[in-house]
């Protein structure tokens, strides 16, 4: 059963417009996410995290927010690039888990940024 | 500036065959996983391990085996491949566990026909 959702398959945004990337999860007792970014043929790729005592994290043109009453995190890129077209993973871990060291990845968000 | 290396990159097998894949990191790092990642799905986690020596199972760790001998080698191993294990395989590591930041290989496409 998928903890971590990314509904949205597929996003189109304008070079210099913002994207927001969605990722809700089930799971209350995720703690620490994390977004990683892929490109076709390479491997995934960090791109930031948030612990769940802080509510928003940022790193230059990336911001993540997470609200924990909603289960809901979002990726905010600002502005957009064409560089920035790859698939991006929303990732979840909860401190004390029966599955070890798993990270529940959801499925991606496919994002293309258009000139 | 190698990071995480995998071989090989692709593979084709027959029902029952085995193989190995390498993955090998230049770090120092102390955990390594093996992720399998299939179409319209996450990675999910098959195994990993937190040390030399040591080996743990994850999610999805039925069919697969894996060794760490060296500290920068992290083998995975299908004895008897399956059409259900066509995916492709990702290696990665960090320093400590999943919530530092992992590097990935590039991945092993692998058809099991």
């Amino acid at each position: 059963d998928q903890q971590v959702k990314q509904n949205s398959p597929s996003l189109s945004v304008q070079e210099g417009r913002i994207s927001i990337l969605n990722c809700d999860y089930t799971n209350s007792m995720f703690d620490y996410f994390l977004w990683y970014k892929k490109y076709p043929a390479e491997g995934p790729t960090f791109l930031i995290s948030i612990s769940s005592i802080k509510d928003k994290n940022e790193d230059g043109r990336f911001t993540v927010f997470l609200n924990k009453s909603a289960k809901h995190l979002s990726l905010h890129i600002v502005p957009s690039q064409p560089g920035d077209s790859a698939v991006y993973f929303c990732a979840a871990s909860e401190m004390h888990s029966n599955s070890g060291y798993a990270l529940n990845f959801g499925k991606g968000t496919s994002l293309l940024v258009t000139p | 500036n190698a990071g995480v290396t995998q071989t090989p990159k692709f593979r084709v097998l027959k029902t029952g065959q085995s193989m190995t894949l390498l993955c090998a990191q230049d770090m120092n790092h102390e955990y390594m996983y093996w992720y399998r990642q299939d179409p319209g799905m996450g990675l999910r986690l098959i195994h990993y391990s937190v040390g030399e020596g040591t080996t743990a199972k994850g999610e999805v760790p039925d069919g697969y085996n894996v060794s760490r001998l060296k500290k920068q080698n992290f083998l995975l191993g299908l004895e008897s491949a399956a059409p259900s294990q066509t995916s492709v395989y990702f290696c990665a590591s960090s320093r400590s566990g999943p919530r530092e930041k992992l590097f990935f290989g590039s991945g092993t496409q692998l058809s099991v026909l």
